[in-house]
């Protein structure tokens, strides 16, 4: 099964930061990534898959890139709204699986 | 508006059954994979298994083959998520999701989430 290592822990910015979250894959999973926001006592959410497609109604101070087994997510002007955990997804291989995910914290 | 409303927190106690479910609307059901998902403190989000409701083809994560069972009634649009012999370690918040079918593997409408505890 395919371990997704998400880094760092916990990330902790202004409004109006960058943020950069990464998720390192133990193998190449091509582009077959998602990643999810999971704000205190929420579902998870969509964000993005393929490494870099927004979901439906995402906003564009969010976007994705990598391939093989590097990916990383930036939120390019934190808003006060980005607190919580984020998680990525593989589905390149079976079982799907997520990364531990990483904690947003707005200062 | 699509919409997952999965049914409300259970307690059991280990040995004993329980089947939770998931109510689809705003599209139509039996056109959509619905997954499940295992959140704990300790292991995360965890893929359990798919289903197509359209013809009950089923999907399951290897560990969790044989430890639970998904079904799906397209008739009342609801996916089901059953253990016949639950152990403390299944406590855990369970959601449904829809599969976005971009992808075919990716989750793009969640449901808000059953709570089932398990303890003597």
């Amino acid at each position: 099964e395919v371990v997704l290592t998400q880094s760092p822990g916990t990330l902790s910015l202004s409004p109006g930061e960058r943020a950069t979250l990464s998720c390192r894959a133990s193998q190449n999973i091509v582009t077959y990534l998602a990643w999810y926001q999971q704000r205190p006592g929420q579902a998870p959410r969509l964000l993005i898959y393929g490494t870099s497609t927004r979901a439906t109604g995402i906003t564009d101070r969010f976007s994705g890139s990598g391939s093989g087994r590097e990916f990383t997510l930036t939120i390019s002007t934190l808003e006060p709204e980005d607190l919580g955990v984020y998680y990525c997804q593989q589905y390149g291989s079976s079982p799907w699986t997520f990364g531990q995910g990483t904690k947003v914290e707005i200062k | 508006e699509v919409q997952l409303v999965q049914s409300g927190g259970e307690m059991r106690k280990p040995g004993e059954s329980v089947k939770i479910s998931c109510k689809g609307s705003g599209y139509t059901f039996s056109n959509y994979w619905i997954g499940w998902v295992r959140q704990t403190p300790r292991k995360g989000l965890e893929w359990m298994g798919v289903i197509y409701p359209g013809d009950s083809d089923t999907r399951y994560n290897p560990s969790f083959q044989g430890q639970v069972t998904i079904s799906a009634d397209e008739s009342i649009t609801t996916a089901f998520l059953e253990w016949k012999s639950l152990k403390t370690s299944d406590t855990a918040l369970y959601y449904c999701a829809r599969i976005l079918v971009a992808t075919g593997k990716t989750f793009d409408y969640w449901g808000q989430g059953t709570l089932l505890t398990v303890s003597s």
